[in-house]
C-alpha cells in the first residue's frame, strides 16, 4: 500500500519569511495530493491540492509543487502570517479507484510574530 | 451551525463499555467517513459509505462498527472499548469522494478509554 512519510514534524519560522514542508509517497500509482490545515480544536481543511498532471499550483501565498519521478510534493507558504500557525497534513490517494487517502503524520507550524 | 457536527465531542470511559460517537451533515453529501486521529499516526480511515445501503472497512476497522442511519447520519460504535482505542475520532463527508473532491470534517470527538 501507499506509504507517506512528512517532514519536519515541527516548523518555526519567523513572521514574513516562507515555510516549505515537505512529503514522499511510495505508490507511483497515486495521482491526487491534497494539504489540509488543522487549527487548534478543529478538523483538518483544505487548503490546496494538485493532481499529478500537473507539477505545480499556486493559490495566492500558498503553492505546491510535486516532482513524479522523484516521488515527492511540498507545501510552501509565502510571506507567513500568524495565522498560519496550525498543524498540515499532506496526502496521497493511488488511482485504484478506493477511498483511501493515506496521510503524512503531520507538521506543527509555529508562526513567531 | 457546522455543517458537519459530531457528538460528544469528550467522552472518558472506562474499557469494556459500549461507546457510540454520533455524526451528522447538513451538506447533502452521499459520502461519509470516519478517521482516527493519533499523535505522529496522522489520520487513519476506519469505516466510509457511498450511501445508507453502502458501508465500507477501512484500513483500520477491527474493534470498531458503523450505522448509516440516514444519508446524513453515520455512527461509529465501539462495542467494548480497550485503551488503545483512546483517540481523536473525525467525521467527514465528501460529494465527489477523496479523489476528486474535498473533504469536509466535523471538529472530532476526543475519547478516552480508562
Amino acid at each position: 500500500g501507499e506509504n507517506v512519510e512528512q517532514h519536519p514534524s515541527t516548523l518555526s519560522v519567523q513572521e514574513g519569511d516562507s515555510a516549505v514542508i515537505k512529503c514522499t509517497y511510495s505508490d507511483s500509482a497515486s495521482n491526487y495530493f491534497p494539504w489540509y490545515k488543522q487549527e487548534l480544536g478543529k478538523g483538518p481543511q483544505l487548503i490546496i491540492d494538485i493532481r499529478s498532471n500537473v507539477g505545480e499550483k499556486k493559490d495566492q501565498r500558498i503553492a505546491v509543487t510535486l516532482n513524479k519521478t522523484a516521488k515527492h510534493f511540498s507545501l510552501h507558504i509565502t510571506e507567513t502570517q500568524p495565522e498560519d500557525s496550525a498543524v498540515y497534513f499532506c496526502a496521497a490517494r493511488s488511482n485504484f479507484g478506493n477511498e483511501k487517502l493515506t496521510f503524512g503524520t503531520g507538521t506543527r507550524l509555529t508562526i513567531i510574530p | 451551525d457546522a455543517d458537519v457536527t459530531q457528538t460528544p465531542r469528550n467522552r472518558i470511559t472506562k474499557t469494556g463499555k459500549r461507546i457510540m460517537l454520533e455524526c451528522s451533515q447538513t451538506k447533502g453529501h452521499d459520502r461519509m467517513y470516519w478517521y482516527r486521529q493519533d499523535p505522529g499516526l496522522g489520520l487513519r480511515l476506519i469505516y466510509y459509505s457511498f450511501d445508507v445501503k453502502d458501508i465500507n472497512k477501512g484500513e483500520i476497522s477491527d474493534g470498531y462498527s458503523v450505522s448509516r442511519q440516514a444519508q446524513a447520519k453515520f455512527s461509529l460504535s465501539l462495542e467494548s472499548a480497550i485503551p488503545n482505542q483512546t483517540a481523536l475520532y473525525f467525521c467527514a463527508t465528501s460529494d465527489r469522494g477523496v479523489g476528486t473532491g474535498e473533504l469536509f470534517f466535523g471538529e472530532g470527538s476526543r475519547l478516552t478509554v480508562l
